[in-house]
């Protein structure tokens, strides 16, 4: 089971960022966020396709749709960079899966 | 405080073992599914293994199933990872963390991590 994520995504600040994790018919399974930063310990910053922890800022947001999850990070802060990993449960095969991640920068 | 401390990593020969603990507070240890995943050194995340709340259930990531065994002891508020024949490709911080609801629910709160070096 692999869940595809870009490598890289840039933006400025202020602007939005998307990222996405893609697999066939991710729809049908229930994905979270997390966020890495250098040396820290991951982060969860989306849950279940659209929650939100308590503490994470509104600007963060997820859907899941088709063959593709998105992490949508609104208005863009310095601060926002970090590694991106999606993660599913795969019910099949008993497995956690996670996505590659993905190298957000902000310009 | 809601908090998970891992400790137990280090050195070790390939072929050679070590337990990682994971101490648990500030939440009802006993009733959360656990996790373990490592994170190699300049690479993505790996989910290692999880465990039910009683301990009847457990599943590994193929590359470590006959080799590593998850366990705990709520009692002790404790979460472990023996890891036996250990080999290179097993270098990594390994992380502990907590699962809410089921099995498919997300990882809400992480340890610091531990390292740990197969090497000789």
């Amino acid at each position: 089971q692999v869940l595809t994520q870009p490598p890289s995504v840039s933006v400025p600040p202020g602007k939005t960022a998307r990222i996405t994790c893609g697999k066939n018919n991710i729809e049908s399974k229930s994905v979270h966020w997390y966020q890495q930063k250098p040396g820290q310990a991951p982060v969860l910053v989306i849950y279940y396709d659209t929650d939100r922890p308590s503490g994470i800022p509104e600007r963060f947001s997820g859907s899941n749709s088709g063959n593709t999850a998105t992490l949508t990070i609104s208005r863009v802060e310095a601060g926002d960079e970090a590694d991106y990993y999606c993660q599913v449960w795969d019910s099949s095969s008993h497995h956690v899966v996670f996505g590659g991640g993905t190298k957000l920068t902000v310009l | 405080e809601v908090q998970l401390v891992e400790s137990g990593g280090g050195l070790v020969q390939p072929g050679g073992s070590l337990r990682l603990s994971c101490a648990a507070s500030g939440f009802t240890f006993s009733s959360f599914w656990m996790t373990w995943v490592r994170q190699a050194p300049g690479k993505g995340l790996e989910w290692v293994a999880n465990i039910e709340q009683d301990g009847s259930e457990k599943y590994y990531v193929d590359s470590v199933k006959g080799r590593f065994t998850i366990s705990r002891d709520n009692a002790k508020k404790s979460l472990y990872l023996q890891m036996n024949s250990l080999r290179a490709e097993d270098s990594a911080v390994y992380y502990c963390a907590r699962v809410t609801g089921d099995v498919s629910g997300a990882f809400d709160i992480w340890g610091q991590g531990t390292m740990v070096s197969v090497s000789s």
